[in-house]
């Protein structure tokens, strides 16, 4: 089945950075967008940008624009997230999500990884 | 950015009630709207996509329905399982927004 499964839990302190993975199966990794989207505990959901596995193309939150990366690994199928200078307020649930094209009726998240939590604490 | 605002913000309910959540646009989004349910320490679900298409799996007790900047979630005879949030997000736009989220609890 299509599923999503995302790298562990991670503790980093101020100022470092973070990278996540997530792994796709079950379809075909390059035919899909993958999205990132981050929930702060207790908190809604906000999304923080995109990209193209098959042109590694990328689009990014204007809020997140100069610290987050998004990049793929074809050959293993696998999405990444770094997102740089860390500070307090960045602690929250990391999702990645495979971007459905909707052809003309929009796009949706259709599957979603389990969820990563980063911590930033000194 | 298209803000979306969900009402009511909470709400209790009971088993076997019908119950509608709304979601409304700051601009017309056309029917790019979807929506997701969540549960506690869980990913968001995929309920309904493009404001009234059923995502395959989901139970038939849930519908939606709108267009343009008013939308509406459905439950017609809610479940024990049903107890979560759900969120609103269009896709018309870049950035994705979403609903600020509608937490659904036992009366």
């Amino acid at each position: 089945q299509v599923q999503l499964v995302q790298s562990g839990a991670e503790v980093k302190k101020p100022g470092a950075s973070v990278k996540v993975s997530c792994k796709a199966s079950g379809y075909s990794f390059t035919t899909y967008d993958i999205n990132w989207v981050r929930q702060v505990t207790g908190q809604g959901l906000e999304w923080m940008g995109w990209m193209n596995p098959n042109s590694g193309n990328t689009g990014y939150a204007q809020k997140f624009q100069g610290r987050v990366t998004i990049t793929r690994n074809t050959s293993i199928n696998t999405a990444y997230m770094e997102l740089s200078s860390l500070r307090s307020e960045d602690t929250a649930v990391y999702y990645c999500a495979r971007f459905h094209s909707g052809s003309g009726r929009g796009n949706w998240f259709d599957t979603w990884g389990q969820g990563t939590l980063v911590t930033v604490s000194s | 950015d298209i803000q979306l605002t969900q009402s009511p913000s909470s709400l209790s309910a009971s088993v076997g009630d019908r119950v509608t959540i709304t979601c409304r646009a700051s601009q017309s989004i056309s029917s790019s709207l979807n929506w997701y349910q969540q549960k506690p320490g869980k990913a968001p679900n995929l309920l309904i996509y493009a404001a009234s298409n059923l995502q395959s799996g989901v139970p038939s007790r849930f519908s939606g329905s709108g267009s343009g900047t008013d939308f509406t979630l459905t439950i017609s005879s809610l479940q024990p399982e049903d107890y979560a949030t759900y969120y609103c997000q269009q896709s018309y736009s870049t950035p994705q927004t979403f609903g600020q989220g509608t937490k659904l609890e036992i009366k």
